[in-house]
């Protein structure tokens, strides 16, 4: 089945070691968005790539960067995390860049920082 | 900008009726809606689109009012499996692509 892949589903990183986690897809998506989600909270928006083309939010910390080698690809590079990075951290795609197009999520990487 | 979503929670026994609010400060392209069951990511429910296309989901339904900027999402005849937190997500019209989730809804159905 098409899906959304994110490892690993669980990371435990000590303060300031770097992270990685990765998404890749099979469903040929032109977008793939990179949420934070933290306890009881809404997914909050830190980056989206169309294509190659990169846009970051505004308020999405230095410490978090973000790489797509290729359409099926994506990576979340955590620099030094803190504890407050702490989170859910959900991929997710869509065909294209409207909103008549349809979200499809990852199951999440679960960040705990020591 | 992030949309404001209400009730922040419901307890509902199963069969009864519940309706979750969604509203925009800025104009709207499209309300998408999600829930997601603990743990778990969130799953598509319903999207509706500016001039009124609607694609829906089971038992569930929701319109989007334009002019207000505002969508609801009407839960009918609730089942157990409708627990969960529900969350809207808005694209406005002035950020193309740029999906913002609401704080998100509660939900627990009650045998």
């Amino acid at each position: 089945d098409a899906m959304v892949i994110q490892n690993p589903r669980y990371q435990v990183t000590q303060f300031g070691k770097p992270v990685t986690l990765s998404c890749s897809q099979t469903l040929n998506h032109n977008v793939m968005y990179w949420y934070q989600q933290k306890s009881s909270q809404a997914p909050k928006l830190l980056f989206h790539y169309y294509d190659k083309d990169f846009n970051n939010e505004a308020d999405t910390p230095d410490n978090f960067q973000s790489r797509r080698p290729n359409t099926s690809f994506c990576f979340l590079d955590i620099r030094s995390p803190g504890l407050g990075d702490a989170a859910m951290y959900l991929c997710a795609t869509s065909r294209a860049r409207t909103g008549a197009n349809v979200l499809t999520f990852g199951a999440g990487s679960r960040l705990t920082v020591l | 900008q992030q949309p404001v979503q209400s009730p922040q929670a419901v307890i509902l026994r199963e069969g009864e009726d519940a309706v979750i609010n969604c509203s925009s400060s800025k104009a709207l392209y499209s309300v998408h809606w999600y829930r997601q069951k603990h743990g778990e990511a969130p799953v598509f429910l319903m999207i509706l689109l500016k001039g009124g296309e609607q694609k829906g989901h089971e038992k569930i339904s929701a319109s989007f009012n334009e002019k207000k900027q505002q969508s609801s999402l009407y839960l009918t005849a609730s089942q157990l499996s409708y627990s969960g937190t529900y969350f809207c997500g808005t694209e406005t019209t002035d950020s193309w692509g740029k999906f913002q989730f609401g704080a998100g809804t509660q939900v627990v159905v009650t045998p």
